[in-house]
């Protein structure tokens, strides 16, 4: 069955430098979810989509955007990076519906340097 | 504010001892409880939905329940390959649109 797919699945920056993260959604899945996970952490809500709008927003620094386009793929774009920002960012998808599951990707490893 | 507490933060059990994680939620209006097993640098992996207290729900060796104020995921004669993170996550009338609130996670170890 078709998953969440994530890209890339690492990445190394330098502080100040801009990353963008790519999120492809199980097919006929309306909903994108970003989250971020540091290291030893549980995965922290950072923002939401639903039909390519902002559905939710959650502790997403302003350095941060993010946005889901026609196809349903979505991109969080970083910048200004800091050393902070280094961790696992999952992007997760689902069906229309309180309730319905809510799948996650692999994950990207961010790591700024 | 809605709240997921999971004990213990980290359980060892030697393989074939039957053991139980805990997940106490503090939410106005459960929409649903989600169990997810995360192993390390992966993505969770989804487990179970509950809705309702009273529901049970069933997966190889593992078996999670529902009341009004927690939810268990026991696990039975456990085996190596159960070794990883679980998570527990709600999803609340008041937690925005269909987002998860997780738990910190309990890492669970079976040695042979």
């Amino acid at each position: 069955a078709a998953g969440v797919i994530q890209s890339p699945r690492h990445l190394i920056k330098e502080k100040r430098e801009t990353a963008t993260l790519k999120c492809y959604p199980i097919p006929r899945h309306d909903t994108v979810y970003w989250y971020q996970q540091g290291p030893g952490q549980d995965p922290q809500f950072l923002i939401s989509f639903y039909e390519k709008m902002q559905s939710d927003k959650g502790s997403i620094p302003d350095r941060f955007s993010a946005q889901q386009f026609s196809d349903y793929h979505s991109e969080l774009n970083m910048s200004s990076l800091e050393l902070g920002d280094s961790a696992l960012y999952f992007c997760a998808s689902s069906a229309t519906g309180p309730g319905n599951t809510i799948y996650f990707g692999e994950g990207s490893w961010l790591t700024v340097v | 504010e809605d709240q997921v507490t999971q004990s213990p933060e980290a359980l060892r059990l030697q393989e074939g001892e039957s053991s139980s994680l805990n997940c106490s939620y503090t939410v106005s209006g459960l929409r649903g409880l989600f169990w997810y097993r995360q192993d390390p640098g992966k993505g969770p992996e989804f487990l179970f939905t509950l809705y309702s207290a009273g529901e049970e729900k069933e997966k190889e060796r593992l078996k999670a329940t529902l009341t009004k104020k927690e939810s268990f995921l026991h696990i039975t004669a456990p085996k190596p390959e159960d070794s990883a993170t679980y998570l527990c996550a709600v999803q609340a009338d008041s937690g925005g649109y269909n987002k998860l609130i997780f738990g910190a996670g309990t890492r669970l170890a079976v040695h042979p």
